[in-house]
């Protein structure tokens, strides 16, 4: 099986930062590669597929990038709404998400 | 829009069994794999099982493997999770998400979910 792993599992930022999680694969699975933002009580929002393809209605201040076993997602300017727990999730084989990074108001 | 609506949840002995529906809309089902995914309590993501757009290839997740049937109704446009043998720790939120036409694996719309809690 393909693990992933995300670091950090908590972040604190201010709004208008610039923030990184990073997301770590077992093994390469390409650009095989999604990102999703969940808010307390609310449903998981596909943020990225592809390693770095924007899903529909996503700010252009999310981006992701990487390749074979190391990805990155970067929020440009945080903005209050964008305070959430994120998961990557590799699709290479069946689908395993990360332990998930919360990020928080500093 | 694409509306996807989960239901069948509930409180369910242990060893015991359910089935779960998800009724989909504004969108063409039978082109589409559609997955369960849930969410134990305060926990991470699990993706459960998915089905391509004919029903006739299924995958599941190593820990439900052999105790859930995923399949679905094209007629209807109703998508199925068989549970069986519960355990405590299939107590979590189960979502019904929409994936791909090509058959990759990630999901651009989900259900509110429906709980399954598995406790005597």
């Amino acid at each position: 099986d393909i693990q992933m792993t995300q670091s950090p599992s908590t972040l604190s930022a201010s709004v208008g930062d610039r923030v990184t999680i990073t997301c770590r694969a077992s093994q390469s699975i390409s650009s095989w590669l999604a990102w999703y933002q969940q808010k307390p009580g609310k449903v998981p929002k596909l943020l990225i597929y592809g390693a770095s393809s924007l899903g529909s209605g996503v700010p252009s201040r999310f981006s992701g990038s990487g390749s074979g076993t190391e990805f990155t997602l970067t929020i440009n300017s945080l903005q209050p709404d964008d305070f959430a727990t994120y998961y990557c999730q590799q699709y290479h084989t069946d689908g395993t998400f990360g332990q998930g990074t919360k990020l928080e108001i500093k | 829009e694409v509306q996807v609506v989960e239901s069948g949840g509930g409180l369910v002995q242990p060893g015991g069994s359910l089935r779960l529906s998800c009724a989909a809309s504004g969108f063409t089902f039978n082109m589409y794999w559609m997955h369960w995914v849930r969410q134990a309590p305060g926990k991470g993501l699990l993706w459960v099982s998915r089905i391509g757009p004919d029903a006739t290839r299924t995958n599941y997740a190593a820990s439900v493997k052999g105790r859930f049937t995923i399949s679905r109704d094209n007629a209807e446009n109703m998508l199925y999770l068989q549970m069986s043998s519960l355990t405590a720790e299939d107590t979590a939120v189960y979502y019904c998400a929409r994936g791909t036409t090509s058959g990759a694996t990630f999901f651009d719309s989900w259900g509110q979910g429906t709980l399954v809690t598995v406790s005597s």
